[in-house]
């Protein structure tokens, strides 16, 4: 039983449009939740995370939405870029584990 | 970069053998853990480490061993290898103090085929 969707697997955008990831959760514990970024052959690497408490979080093109009463998280990469294309993971964890539990990713491609 | 280091980075092997791989972090960082990557799964872990000899079970742990013996070094070990255990390999560590806000920083990955 998946406590964390990406139910796209992936997501094809133009160079310099918007990317809109969505990831929703079914546990009402988790209290933070982050993204990573994946490369092929490369390990994930940290992206962006929000707790709880907030509704966004911006660090430069990403941005990370948090809607609690729809169990709802998204993504915003604006503007997109090629370098942009990866699988993206969203992740979710509680106050009282450190363990977060992914989702199965989103593969971001975005076209020059 | 978190000083992770995983090894082998490639392996090949044949069902029924043992394998063992190995994670290595250079600034002593408390908690480990061990990933595994497939299609359409995502990550899901296997076992993790709190401390030197301080490990627990994760999500798909069946199959899997695991030491730690010092800080430095979490092995994963397959007693006898599987096709269903061709996948990707990833080790990960937190920074600070494991908290739900700490962010995880990967290895580079270990591909590992059982034929």
């Amino acid at each position: 039983d998946q406590q964390v969707k990406q139910n796209s697997p992936s997501l094809s955008v133009q160079e310099g449009r918007i990317s809109i990831l969505n990831c929703d959760y079914t546990n009402s514990m988790f209290d933070y939740f982050l993204w990573y970024k994946k490369y092929p052959a490369e390990g994930p690497t940290f992206l962006i995370s929000i707790s709880s408490i907030k509704d966004k979080n911006e660090d430069g093109r990403f941005t990370v939405f948090l809607n609690k009463s729809a169990k709802h998280l998204s993504l915003h990469i604006v503007p997109s870029q090629p370098g942009d294309s990866a699988v993206y993971f969203c992740a979710a964890a509680s106050g009282g584990s450190y363990i977060p539990t992914f989702g199965r990713g989103t593969s971001l491609i975005v076209h020059p | 970069d978190a000083g992770i280091t995983q090894s082998p980075r490639h392996k090949v092997t044949e069902t029924g053998t043992p394998v063992t791989l190995r994670c290595h972090q250079t600034e002593n960082h408390r908690y480990m853990y061990w990933y595994r990557q497939d299609p359409g799964h995502g990550l899901r872990l296997i076992h993790y480490s709190y401390g030197v000899k301080d490990t627990d079970k994760g999500e798909v742990s069946d199959g899997y061993s695991v030491s730690r013996s010092k800080t430095e070094d979490f092995l994963l070990t397959l007693e006898s290898a599987t096709s269903s255990q061709t996948s990707v390999y990833f080790c990960a560590i937190t920074l600070t103090s494991g908290g739900a806000e700490d962010t995880q920083y990967f290895g580079p990955g270990t591909r590992l085929t059982v034929l």
